[in-house]
């Protein structure tokens, strides 16, 4: 069975700690995503990774193929970054896209 | 920069009544998508579309849904007899070329009463 697994579901940060997400998958992928959901509701995309690692600002990702691994990093956490943080992967044999759980983080000032 | 939009944003309809909910995808992409979100779980795909077809769909999509692209620009979803299960955040994506990044728009919420 094709799964997403994400931890921690919740996290809680002070202002400036270092913040590691990690999601896991079960079989085989084209790609992994990774997505912000603001409180409102929508979703935006942040990385779109199939190898190695991305960095944009304070974000990094890093994606594991041998291990069926990713993590989203956020580094110098602030109040803005709260938000739920979704892992989605499209698998090799196709394009449908599966979901994690999400993570979701709440960064206090 | 170009964005995804879609409309409503927010639609009531009554138990067996047909919904369509529209989106017009970011003009040069070729991959739409539909997505849904029930309150408190996670996105669940329901349907890839691309060069005028279907090109993949989850087993949530039963012949209650369909999907068309009506002419350049608009990409819907109607969903033909609602039930109480159906409310749900729904979100429209389009990507540039297969497998690239996804582009939501910001949703459209319908619940059925």
């Amino acid at each position: 069975k094709n799964e997403v697994e994400q931890s921690p579901q919740n996290l809680t940060a002070q202002e400036g700690e270092f913040i590691t997400i990690n999601c896991s998958y079960s079989v085989g992928i084209s790609a992994l995503h990774w997505l912000q959901q603001h409180p409102g509701g929508g979703i935006v995309s942040l990385f779109m990774l199939s190898s190695g690692k991305k960095k944009h600002g304070r974000l990094i990702a890093t994606i594991n193929i041998q291990e069926k691994h990713s993590s989203l990093h956020i580094t110098a956490s602030h109040p803005r970054d709260s938000a739920v943080y979704i892992c989605a992967v499209s698998w090799n044999t196709g394009n449908q896209f599966y979901f994690g759980t999400g993570t979701s983080l709440t960064v206090i000032p | 920069e170009p964005e995804v939009t879609q409309t409503p944003s927010h639609q009531v309809t009554q138990m067996g009544q047909e919904v369509i909910l529209r989106c017009v995808p970011i003009s040069n992409h070729l991959y739409f998508y539909w997505y849904r979100q029930i309150l408190g779980q996670k996105v669940e795909f329901l349907v890839s579309f691309y060069n005028n077809e279907i090109s993949e769909k989850s087993e949530i999509f039963d012949d209650q849904f369909s999907v068309e692209r009506p002419d350049g620009s608009n990409f819907t979803l109607k969903i033909r007899s609602t039930k109480l299960e159906d409310s749900a955040m729904y979100f429209c994506a389009s990507s540039l070329i297969y497998n690239s990044p996804l582009h939501f728009g910001n949703g459209t919420r319908l619940t059925v009463t």
